[in-house]
């Protein structure tokens, strides 16, 4: 069964750091290319950013508005996926989603962690 | 960059009656690779998304046969054949041609 297992949200300052992680477990996470998506309260999805497998490169995509203040990494030898997020504001406030890509779609979601921007 | 543009924002239906969403993007989704990586996925009121749709028109695994896709280049539909109550919820459609975006939502609710 596949699992995904979002931690490290909470409450952060304006201008603060966060780092989230996300532990994978049912598939060969080394051969994925995974994404984080968000959902401000109330709103729609908004994909944040990539990582592709490193097979393929490794290589990172992020979304116009976090793009050189967010980092997407993976250890793949501990199935885990990571989003460092700096210089955070309250625009970032939401739920961020770790998620699993597959031929073009996201076949699987984690539950989310809450991160909270505010003074 | 590509922007999704889902219609209606809102869809009152009856149960058992049948529903169509419309989501249209802003350039071809068609890939270099010659597949259009266009999907749906349903949100149920406090749950993560779920993949319904991928590639037009595939179904995902679980997903009832009363779900359906269309479409091509840049317009495409979803559709229930038969609204049920656990359907309710708000639908996305997303396109993975170029990164990754996702059109702003339909909530489907039962009349």
């Amino acid at each position: 069964e596949v699992q995904l297992v979002e931690s490290g949200g909470g409450l952060v300052k304006p201008g603060g750091s966060l780092r989230l992680s996300c532990a994978a477990s049912g598939f060969s996470f080394n051969d994925a290319w995974m994404s984080w998506v968000r959902q401000a309260p109330g709103k729609g999805l908004e994909w944040v950013g990539r990582i592709q497998r490193k097979a393929d490169g490794g290589t990172t995509d992020y979304v116009a508005p976090v793009k050189g203040r967010f980092t997407i990494s993976r250890d793949d030898s501990k199935n885990t996926l990571f989003l460092q997020m700096n210089s955070l504001k309250t625009d970032d406030t939401a739920v961020y989603y770790c998620a699993k890509e597959w031929f073009g779609a996201i076949d699987y979601w984690g539950q989310g962690t809450l991160v909270t921007v505010s003074s | 960059d590509i922007v999704m543009t889902q219609t209606p924002l809102s869809s009152p239906v009856t149960l058992g009656q049948p529903a169509s969403i419309s989501c249209r993007s802003s350039q071809s989704l068609v890939h270099s690779d010659g597949n259009t990586y266009l999907s749906w996925l349903q949100q149920r009121p406090g749950q993560p998304p779920r993949l319904l749709i991928y590639k037009i028109s595939n179904r995902f695994s679980g997903v009832p046969d009363r779900f359906s896709g269309s479409g091509a280049g840049t317009d495409f539909t979803l559709k229930i054949s038969r609204v049920e109550a656990e359907d309710v919820g708000v639908y996305y459609c997303m396109q993975a041609t170029q990164s990754l975006t996702f059109g702003g939502g339909t909530k489907v609710e039962i009349k």
